[in-house]
């Protein structure tokens, strides 16, 4: 079964903007993780973090994780055209969990 | 440094025939082991996952099978392909019991069936 659910589902923006791109998830998580799809290949991991964070900060990406909401959130700033992609959000247990993805495209 | 290798890449074969595809690991040691499946346009769906050699889990009932004949070696099997089985296959591997919690990905398999 799925755990995450991203939204939106697709995003597109100018160069240079930010995007925001939302996770929602199910059960209590010890960590939560985002990861990079480009079309066609494997999935590369971003950022991780952990329940008791609320916000960390990796280059031009900033997550913040709501557990009483049971969401986070991934910000990409001054965004770039290599910046296209899908991104997931996954959360863990022994398995991973992954959510359906938020195809970003960004317009040079 | 570790790498994840996954062959082949790309794959079409013909409704009711077998399916194996491979993936192994490399520069670590007793690594959880994972099989994605990625519809189109989809999210990932985890189909299997391995903590050591012989113990398999799988997480929905369907036409794949999994195994782990050695410690960094996992295959996805199919004895009879069916046309709801084209997709993307990702294998990716976790360090056994660690609390980082990263996935590394392998490049991927596309299967299409006809």
């Amino acid at each position: 079964s799925q755990q995450g659910e991203e939204d939106p589902q697709a995003l597109s923006i100018q160069e240079g903007e930010n995007a925001t791109m939302n996770c929602s998830y199910k059960t209590s998580i010890n960590n939560l993780q985002w990861y990079r799809q480009n079309s066609g290949r494997g999935l590369v991991h971003l950022i991780l973090i952990r329940s008791n964070e609320r916000e960390k900060h990796s280059g031009r990406l900033r997550v913040t994780l709501d557990t009483s909401k049971k969401s986070s959130s991934l910000l990409i700033t001054a965004s770039r055209a290599a910046d296209t992609a899908s991104y997931f959000c996954a959360t863990d247990g022994n398995q991973f969990y992954f959510g359906t993805g938020t195809s970003l495209t960004v317009i040079p | 440094s570790q790498t994840i290798h996954q062959w082949p890449a790309t794959l079409v074969q013909p409704v009711g025939s077998p399916l194996s595809l491979e993936c192994t690991v490399e520069g670590t040691s007793n690594p959880n082991l994972y099989w994605y499946r990625q519809a189109a346009g989809r999210g990932l769906q985890l189909l299997f996952y391995s903590v050591g050699i012989g113990q398999i889990s799988s997480e929905v009932p369907q036409n794949l099978s999994a195994s782990r004949p050695q410690d960094r070696q996992f295959i996805l099997s199919s004895k009879k392909l069916l046309l709801s089985d084209s997709g993307f296959y990702l294998c990716a591997w976790s360090i056994a019991g660690a609390n980082t919690g990263e996935l590394f990905f392998g490049e991927g398999s596309r299967l299409t069936v006809l």
